[in-house]
């Protein structure tokens, strides 16, 4: 089985400041991980993949995450929030064996205070 | 990448009437899946489309409620049946193609039921 947690459902920053959204995993089997990002009223955007290659994954608008096997984590972060990244943040997990769609946690909305 | 195009991206239903959400791909894929996101919540998987079978549905979906059609691989269809007030939810439609990790996801259709 595989499961994902997300600490905190909100998360409020200012701009210019470090963004620092949690994710933990349960899996089985080696995983991969993801983080997506959702605006208002649109679909989900792929940020950032883990495949098992490095560690340190670098996504797109800044964003980076660390795959933390010993933790169990999977965190995101971006040194610097900017007003256009207030949006719900999902991290979610497959395995390659079995189910093959993907577990989502519940989310974190980011707020970016001026 | 693929690119996804869902209809209709909302709609206005009556109670105990039916719905049906189409999903068309740019590229043929080899997995399909819809996925409810209820409002304010994290997204939760309905059912992987099998192309040429019936529909794998999760715990908690059945396909009286929920029929699926996916007559090719670029192609699926979601059916919301005899709806009520609680199925007012986002409808999203992802898909996984070859070798690629990540899920692709359509805009959604926002669907509100009176």
């Amino acid at each position: 089985a595989q499961s994902v947690t997300q600490l905190g459902s909100h998360v409020s920053v200012s701009e210019g400041a470090l963004v620092l959204l949690r994710c933990n995993y349960s899996s089985s089997v080696p995983p991969y991980l993801f983080w997506y990002v959702q605006y208002p009223n649109q679909g989900l955007q792929l940020l950032l993949k883990y495949t098992s290659a490095a560690t340190l994954v670098k996504g797109i608008n800044g964003f980076e995450a660390e795959f933390k096997k010993s933790e169990t984590s999977f965190h995101l972060t971006k040194p610097s929030a900017h007003m256009s990244d207030a949006a719900e943040y999902f991290c979610a997990v497959r395995s390659d064996t079995g189910r093959r769609a993907l577990t989502f946690g519940s989310g974190t909305r980011l707020q970016v205070q001026p | 990448s693929a690119v996804i195009s869902q209809k209709p991206s909302r709609d206005i239903c009556q109670r105990g009437t039916s719905l049906t959400i189409q999903c068309q791909v740019d590229s043929q894929v080899t997995m399909m899946f819809w996925y409810r996101q209820q409002p304010g919540q994290s997204l939760t998987l309905i059912a992987t489309a099998n192309q040429g079978s019936e529909a794998t549905y999760e715990s908690g979906f059945v396909i009286d409620k929920f029929p699926i059609s996916r007559p090719n691989l670029t192609f699926s269809t979601l059916t919301v049946s005899n709806m009520s007030p609680e199925d007012s939810s986002i409808y999203l439609c992802s898909v996984r193609t070859g070798q690629i990790t990540e899920a692709f996801f359509g805009q959604g259709t926002r669907l509100t039921v009176v």
